[in-house]
């Protein structure tokens, strides 16, 4: 079983539309959450970064993290052609020198006109 | 911004060569990553370092060596090129104790013939 479990879609949904995108984890020690967009032939951007459970928002997109459940969401409202990509979760334990991320596998979102 | 520059966007080497994937940052930081991306597999960890000289091994750093001489510099080195590494790789950097803002770079394209 692979400690990060992510969807790979593809993900097609209207311009406009409520998105939800989604990660499962194993690791309970799992202390830091975030989201990377990845553009076609491009490297990964960080979009938003958390270490509690509740909501973060920024702009369309809010971050949920459920520690209790090991899952984590990330939500983009009124969605935009321009958010076509592909969105990796990521999750990280400190050990206080350089922490290790790990990656979900990507789902590929399609925002269609 | 920070930057990451991959000097080598596409890359065709042949079977046995020696390749060298060679990643510059602007920002100072202390830690540096190489992932390798692949379809279904996500990015997985190849090394990183926390400081000049320093290295640790990732997940997956069979075949790969790198070098750290100085601090702005991570080098990736695949000492004999194998079909099985051809892949998207990825350096990334993050300042100290910050693992949770990883910055990447563009991308370097290898396909090994």
């Amino acid at each position: 079983q692979k400690e990060v479990e992510q969807d790979p879609g593809p993900l097609s949904v209207p311009e406009g539309a409520i998105v939800s995108l989604n990660c499962t984890y194993s690791n309970s020690a799992f202390q830091y959450f975030m989201w990377y967009r990845q553009y076609s032939r491009k490297g990964p951007e960080l979009l938003m970064y958390t270490y509690s459970s509740g909501n973060k928002e920024d702009g369309r997109f809010t971050a949920q993290v459920d520690k209790s459940s090991k899952y984590i969401s990330l939500f983009i409202r009124d969605s935009q052609p321009s958010d076509s990509a592909t969105y990796l979760c990521a999750m990280s334990i400190n050990t206080g020198t350089a922490s290790k991320l790990t990656f979900g596998t990507g789902t590929r979102l399609q925002v269609t006109l | 911004d920070v930057k990451v520059t991959q000097s080598s966007r596409y890359l065709v080497k042949r079977t046995g060569e020696k390749v060298f994937l060679e990643c510059v940052q602007d920002m100072d930081h202390e830690n540096m990553f190489w992932y390798r991306q692949d379809p279904g597999l996500g990015l997985r960890l190849i090394y990183f370092s926390y400081d000049v000289k320093m290295k640790e091994k990732g997940d997956i750093p069979e075949g790969y060596s790198v070098s750290r001489e100085k601090k702005e510099r991570f080098s990736l080195i695949l000492e004999s090129a194998s079909t099985n590494q051809t892949s998207m790789y990825l350096c990334a950097s993050s300042p100290a104790g910050f693992v949770d803002t990883i910055y990447f770079g563009e991308g370097s394209w290898l396909t090994v013939v």
